[in-house]
């Protein structure tokens, strides 16, 4: 299957701070992608989803000022938590599909993020 | 998207069949289920999909009742790199580009 790369895979900051996570498609031009969140021994959350060159669409609940999406290239998005917080510390995954992956959504491998 | 129930957690022997199940009673006829799993602290990994067919691949294969109100995803010999969390979900059409929402899925664990 196709590739998906998160970068960094671990961060730690300090609270107020913002940290920008990477998602990449390796091998396949990603015309959207998806960002999730995962909290310790719960199911993945659905936050956004983006479309290469437009805004991102979110979910019910999730703050588009303080989690903030670009997508602006077919092979790159962006995930920026921007004045994190304790409580964002969490496991973020991006997904990506392209415009000929009729069947699947490929995912990166996370990005732990801890806030101190 | 129709919600699916799972039981929470399995056991299986290695070397066995593991037979995960699935209910979906409110799916609709234009709804595929997905399978996927995660390995701790990895990202979801694809595993196979169907509309109303069984459908097999090199991983796994997928049965699905004739009114489809219920699937079962079968590993036909686990290994202890099957242990993970499996999720099944149900989406209406197979674009990519639609989005896959998550249940809480079942916790398989292959013993040695």
């Amino acid at each position: 299957g196709a590739v998906v790369s998160q970068h960094p895979s671990r961060v730690i900051c300090k609270s107020g701070t913002s940290v920008k996570i990477e998602c990449r498609s390796l091998d396949f031009q990603a015309t959207t992608m998806f960002w999730y969140r995962q909290f310790p021994k719960q199911s993945l959350m659905l936050m956004a989803t983006s479309n290469e060159g437009s805004k991102a669409t979110y979910e019910q609940g999730v703050e588009k000022d303080k989690f903030l999406i670009n997508h602006a290239s077919l092979t790159l998005s962006t995930l920026t938590v921007t004045s994190a917080h304790p409580e964002d510390s969490s496991f973020y995954i991006c997904s990506a599909s392209g415009p000929n992956s009729y069947n699947e959504q490929f995912f990166g491998p996370g990005t732990r993020l801890t806030v101190l | 998207d129709a919600k699916t129930t799972q039981p929470p957690s399995m056991d299986c022997a290695e070397g066995r069949a593991a037979n995960l199940p699935c209910n979906h009673s409110t799916i609709s006829g234009n709804e595929y289920v997905y399978w996927y799993r995660q390995i701790h602290s990895q990202g979801p990994q694809y595993i196979i999909h169907g509309l109303k067919n069984n459908e097999t691949n090199e991983m796994a294969s997928l049965i699905i009742t004739e009114d489809r109100k219920s699937s079962t995803l079968i590993l036909p010999h686990a290994t202890l790199r099957d242990t993970a969390v499996y999720y099944c979900i149900v989406r209406g059409g197979i674009q990519g580009a639609q989005k896959l929402v998550f249940g809480q899925g079942t916790r398989l664990t292959i013993n040695p």
